[in-house]
C-alpha cells in the first residue's frame, strides 16, 4: 500500500513533442505529490507538486494532472526540448509533505532528441 | 537560492568499516532527512529527523545506522559495520514546515 507505480520507464521523444509520465497510489492518506527531475551525478530537484484539492497545476511547459478518484497523477511536459533529458521521479507523501516521507516511482528516464 | 551540501561526494570503505556522511542542510528548516538510491533504482526512505529525534525511519535503517545532528549546521548519517549491500548514494534532504524537500548531489559509497 506504500507503493507508487510509475510507467513508462523509459520514454523516447522527438524535439518538441510531449512526454507524458504516469503514476499511480494506493494509500488514500497520500496528500502530496511531487515530482522531482535528476540530472546524471546530482540529487533530485523538485519540478512541480500539487495536493488533492486541485486537478491540475501547471508551471510553464509542466502540468500534473490529478485524478483523485482513480488515484493516479500524471506529468506532462509540454514542448519538449533535449535538455528536458533526465530521469523522472513521482513521488507521494502524507500530511501535505509536513515532514513526511517520500514514497518515489521507480523512475522514468526521459530521451528528448534533437 | 540555499542549497543542501553533502560531503564527500565520494566515500570509498572496506567492508566491516565505520563511515560518517555528512549534510549541511539549508538553514532555516527544521525537517531533516536521508534517503539512499542503488544503481540504477529508485529513491529510498531511510529516516526522518525532526526536533533533535527521528521522527521516522524505514525498515532499511537498522540498528546499524544513526544519525545525529552534533551542532546547528551539521547533519550525520553514520554506518557502523559496512556491508557490501550498502554501496549506493546517499541523499540528504531538509524542508520547512510546509515546504518541499530540498535534496543535495547526495555521496556515493562504494564499499569494498
Amino acid at each position: 500500500q506504500q507503493q507508487v507505480k510509475q510507467s513508462p520507464q523509459s520514454l523516447i521523444v522527438q524535439k518538441g513533442g510531449i512526454s507524458i509520465i504516469n503514476c499511480a497510489y494506493e494509500n488514500t492518506a497520500f496528500d502530496y505529490f511531487p515530482w522531482y527531475q535528476q540530472f546524471p551525478g546530482k540529487g533530485p530537484a523538485l519540478l512541480i507538486a500539487i495536493r488533492p484539492d486541485v486537478s491540475e497545476k501547471k508551471e510553464g511547459r509542466f502540468t500534473i494532472s490529478f485524478n483523485k478518484s482513480a488515484k493516479q497523477f500524471s506529468l506532462h511536459i509540454m514542448d519538449s526540448q533535449p535538455g528536458d533529458s533526465a530521469t523522472y521521479f513521482c513521488a507521494a507523501s502524507g500530511r501535505q509533505g509536513y515532514g513526511q516521507n517520500f514514497v518515489f516511482g521507480p523512475g522514468t528516464r526521459l530521451s528528448v532528441l534533437p | 537560492e540555499p542549497e543542501v551540501t553533502q560531503t564527500p561526494s565520494h566515500q570509498v570503505t572496506q567492508m566491516g568499516q565505520e563511515v560518517i556522511l555528512r549534510c549541511v542542510p539549508i538553514s532555516n528548516h527544521l525537517y531533516f532527512y536521508w534517503y539512499r538510491q542503488i544503481l540504477g533504482q529508485k529513491v529510498e526512505f531511510l529516516v526522518s529527523f525532526y526536533n533533535n529525534e527521528i521522527s521516522e525511519k524505514s525498515e532499511i535503517f537498522d540498528d546499524q545506522f544513526s544519525v545525529e545532528r552534533p551542532d546547528g549546521s551539521n547533519f550525520t548519517l553514520k554506518i557502523r559495520s559496512t556491508k557490501l549491500e550498502d554501496s549506493a548514494m546517499y541523499f540528504c534532504a531538509s524542508s520547512g514546515g510546509g515546504q518541499p524537500q530540498h535534496f543535495g548531489d547526495g555521496t556515493r559509497l562504494s564499499i569494498l
